[in-house]
Order: structure tokens, then C-alpha cells, then sequence
């Protein structure tokens, strides 16, 4: 079945604490993408990464950072979480970056104390 | 700052009537647009694109682009309570960026 995994699906951590979190997907996909979900904010893009050791800043890049070594993972770091990322993450893919139909992973909520 | 503004609502709509959810944004740039649906607790699918000025049908959901006024909007016909979820407009940048709205809360009451 074609998908896009995250794991953990939820998460309760505390300031400072280095955390990952992974996306994996098995559709060959080149564009995979890093979004947060905050209430009457939308989606909100972290990085995105056209191919394997190609990735790029978003719009709100900060705090976060990411790796392409393969190109089915994509997993999100969060070197020392700060309460202001609580956050629902989505981990996305498509074909390519311009392709319209983009594969969303289920959802990571992240709560930092 | 490309913005991209929808009315979070909630929108309530009784059961079979038509619902209009509607979309601004900023960036004259933007080519191509997009609705999503997220049901809650669930991750956004895509439901309609559109590209050209005018209207797109697909079943009950009818996208229409203005560009001259910069508005999308989403008009779902013979509304379902199974329709009842936040609809996300997007558009994309010449650069292929996506920008998001807000959403907007949409609730059918059978």
C-alpha cells in the first residue's frame, strides 16, 4: 500500500530534549516536505527536499532541522525542543515539487513542557 | 508575505443545502490552486485543484477562480454531515511553493 509513515504518532517531552521524528514513504517520491499545524494558521511549511541530500529552508525553518540521506526518509530533528513547537507535524511527499497531489503522513502532535 | 486568508468559521449548513467556502490571496504569483479536507484528527487530502479563471466541477464539489479579484472559493452542492470538516485552500507560487490558508470549519446538521 502506497503511505507515508510517522512515528511516533505522539509525543510529550520536555524542554531541551534532542527528539526525532521520522517520515518514510514507499512511493519512490522525490519531494518530501516538513509541515507544522498550529490552530487558524494553516499549514506551515519547516524544509523540504527535492532529492537525496537536497533540502531547503521553508517559512519557518527555525529551531528545526532535517536530513535526505535515502530517499524514502525524511526524518525531522528537533535538537533542543522549546514550548513554542507544540505543534501538530505533517510529513508530506509527491512525485516531484511540482506535482499537485501531495501524500500526507497521518501526524505527529508534539507536546514540550 | 504571501498570505493566503479563509474564514475559519464555523460554517453550519443544514443537511442537502449548498455550501460556500471562500478563499483570498495576497500573491498575484500564485498559479494554481488547491482544497483540501481534513477531517478531525486526520491529515489533509486533496479534494479539487483549479488553474484557470472560471469554474471546475467534480461530482458535488464546484471550485471557482477569480484572479482579477485574487478569491477561490469551494461550493459543495446537496451537503452530507460526512462533509462536515475543515477545508484548507491552498495556492501555489510560481516557484511551486504552497501556501496555506487557515482553514475554515465547515458543520452539516442532518
Amino acid at each position: 500500500e502506497a503511505q507515508v509513515t510517522q512515528n511516533p504518532r505522539y509525543l510529550i517531552t520536555v524542554t531541551g530534549k534532542k527528539l526525532t521524528v521520522t517520515c518514510s514513504q514507499n512511493m519512490n517520491h522525490e519531494y518530501m516536505s516538513w509541515y507544522r499545524q498550529d490552530p487558524g494558521l494553516g499549514l506551515r511549511q519547516i524544509y523540504y527536499s527535492m532529492n537525496v541530500e537536497v533540502t531547503d529552508k521553508g517559512d519557518v525553518p527555525e529551531g528545526y532541522k532535517v536530513s535526505r540521506k535515502e530517499k524514502r526518509n525524511f526524518p525531522l530533528i528537533l535538537e533542543s525542543p522549546s514550548p513554542n513547537q507544540t505543534s501538530l507535524y505533517f510529513c508530506a511527499s509527491s512525485l516531484w515539487q511540482g506535482t499537485e497531489t501531495q501524500y500526507f503522513g497521518p501526524g505527529t502532535r508534539l507536546l514540550v513542557l | 508575505q504571501k498570505e493566503v486568508e479563509q474564514n475559519s468559521g464555523p460554517l453550519s449548513v443544514p443537511e442537502g443545502a449548498i455550501a460556500s467556502l471562500n478563499c483570498t490571496y495576497s500573491d498575484r504569483g500564485s498559479q494554481s490552486f488547491f482544497w483540501y479536507r481534513q477531517y478531525s484528527g486526520k491529515s489533509p487530502e486533496l479534494i479539487m485543484s483549479i488553474y484557470s479563471n472560471g469554474d471546475k466541477e467534480d461530482g458535488r464539489f464546484t471550485a471557482q477562480l477569480n484572479k482579477a479579484s485574487q478569491y477561490v472559493s469551494l461550493l459543495i452542492r446537496d451537503s452530507q454531515p460526512s462533509d462536515s470538516a475543515t477545508y484548507l485552500c491552498a495556492g501555489k507560487d510560481a516557484g511551486n511553493m504552497l501556501t496555506f490558508g487557515g482553514g475554515t470549519r465547515l458543520m452539516v446538521k442532518p
